[in-house]
């Protein structure tokens, strides 16, 4: 079965680093295009970035363009997500969702269950 | 960048009722809308895509529809376990969703 596994969360100073990791199973990893959301506690969702298949293509949203990067190692069926110049504003539950069908255009159905980033001093 | 906007932010309803959420685009987005389920400390679930297609698994009680920038997500009859937040995300250009609904026992 499908499965996504997150780590590398925790509780990090504003300014310092950390690196995220998803862990994929259960299907072909490296012919999906993958996303990483993020959740604010008590708020909704919102979208962080995406890498295609191949990690060609990557694609980040404003608020984080510049701070993090988004990478996958397909031999390892493992997606990455680089945290820099953490601000506390970031805080939150970082999920790794799969896209579904060819690119992205249909939505995510399969979610890890998230990695919790604090940014605190 | 594309902003949704859903309404409304918060519903009270009652087993049984009709209950229809409404996301509206700044701009056209084609039929590139999904539609999500979050309970309390779980990962959303697709529940529509490409705005009026059941996702798998997927009560059929659940209904989407609409193209553009207006889009609904309908519950034809609502049950226990879907009081929760429901997000709407366009996928037409750089992903983001709507700001949520939540649905609470009336």
């Amino acid at each position: 079965q499908v499965q996504l596994v997150e780590s590398g969360g925790g509780v990090v100073q504003p300014g310092r680093s950390l690196r995220l990791s998803c862990a994929a199973s259960g299907f072909t990893f490296g012919t999906y295009t993958m996303h990483w959301v993020r959740q604010a506690p008590g708020k909704g969702l919102e979208w962080v970035a995406l890498i295609s298949y191949d990690g060609d293509k990557k694609y980040y949203a404003d608020s984080v363009k510049g701070r993090f990067t988004i990478s996958r190692d397909n031999s390892k069926n493992t997606l990455y997500l680089q945290l820099n110049s953490l601000r506390p504003e970031d805080t939150a539950m970082f999920y790794c969702a799969r896209a579904m069908g060819g690119g992205y255009f249909y939505g995510s159905d399969y979610w890890g269950q998230g990695t919790l980033v604090t940014v605190s001093s | 960048d594309i902003q949704l906007t859903q309404s409304p932010s918060f519903l009270s309803a009652s087993v049984g009722d009709r209950v229809t959420i409404t996301c509206r685009a700044s701009q056209g987005i084609s039929s590139y809308l999904a539609w999500y389920q979050q309970k309390p400390g779980k990962a959303p679930k697709l529940l529509i895509y490409a705005a009026s297609t059941l996702q798998s698994g997927v009560p059929s009680r659940f209904s989407g529809s609409g193209s553009g920038t207006e889009f609904t997500l309908t519950i034809s009859s609502l049950q226990p376990e879907d009081f929760a937040t429901y997000y709407c995300q366009q996928l037409n250009s750089y992903p983001s969703f709507g700001g949520g609904t939540k649905v609470e026992i009336k």
